[in-house]
């Protein structure tokens, strides 16, 4: 049964500051998906990797891919308010997104 | 449409009434996915479309959920005699490829059941 497991779970950080999402998946799988939700909202797709050392950027955030680790990263860089949200992982198994159980991050001012 | 569209955008029902939550997906999109989301989580994968044919229901928490999509376009979601456990936000999500990638989400039903 794949597992994806996402750390950390809730994470407070001051704005301009640099800090990473890790996100762990427990079985092989061709796509690995990064999600935002705002409170209320629906899910945001950032970006999908698809291959190992797959790296993607927009703007302050980056996603790398490792598949030899069952890794992917959510970087971001120089944090803004604007940034808070719940990022989740997501691995796709057969059609079937299985999901983490996302971050909380809040950028304070 | 532009994007996927669900309907009611709230639903507040008593335990043990039915409910029927709609998805309308972007046109031409081949597959469509139900999610549930429950308050704090992931969302967990429910039932999965590729035009009418549902091809996998293995996600339905019990047989109270049943889904339908029966001219491969607007797909609905029925709940009977529902439960306070089913109190979760509801996804639906299309993709123009048999099998998924390329997901859009709609912005989802939340249920409050009392």
């Amino acid at each position: 049964e794949l597992k994806v497991e996402q750390n950390p779970l809730f994470l407070s950080m001051q704005e301009g500051k640099n800090y990473t999402i890790y996100c762990n998946y427990s079985t092989t799988s061709d796509r690995l998906y990064w999600y935002r939700q705002d409170p209320g909202k629906s899910l945001e797709s950032l970006f999908v990797l698809l291959s190992n050392g797959a790296v993607k950027q927009e703007g302050r955030l980056m996603a790398s891919l490792d598949t030899k680790a069952r890794l992917s990263t959510l970087h971001i860089t120089a944090a803004v308010h604007d940034l808070s949200a719940t990022y989740f992982c997501a691995v796709d198994s057969n059609y079937q997104l299985i999901w983490g159980a996302g971050t909380k991050l809040i950028i304070k001012p | 449409g532009a994007g996927v569209s669900q309907s009611p955008r709230y639903k507040v029902a008593k335990r043990g009434q039915d409910v029927a939550l709609r998805c309308d997906p972007i046109s031409g999109h081949v597959s469509l996915f139900w999610y549930q989301q429950a308050l704090g989580q992931g969302p967990e994968f429910l039932t999965y479309f590729q035009n009418e044919a549902q091809l996998d229901k293995s996600g339905l928490p019990s047989d109270r959920f049943f889904a339908e999509r029966p001219e491969g376009s607007v797909s609905t979601l029925k709940i009977q005699r529902t439960q306070q456990e089913d109190s979760a936000v509801y996804l639906c999500a299309s993709s123009f490829r048999r099998g998924g990638y390329g997901y859009t989400f709609g912005s989802g039903t939340r249920l409050t059941v009392v």
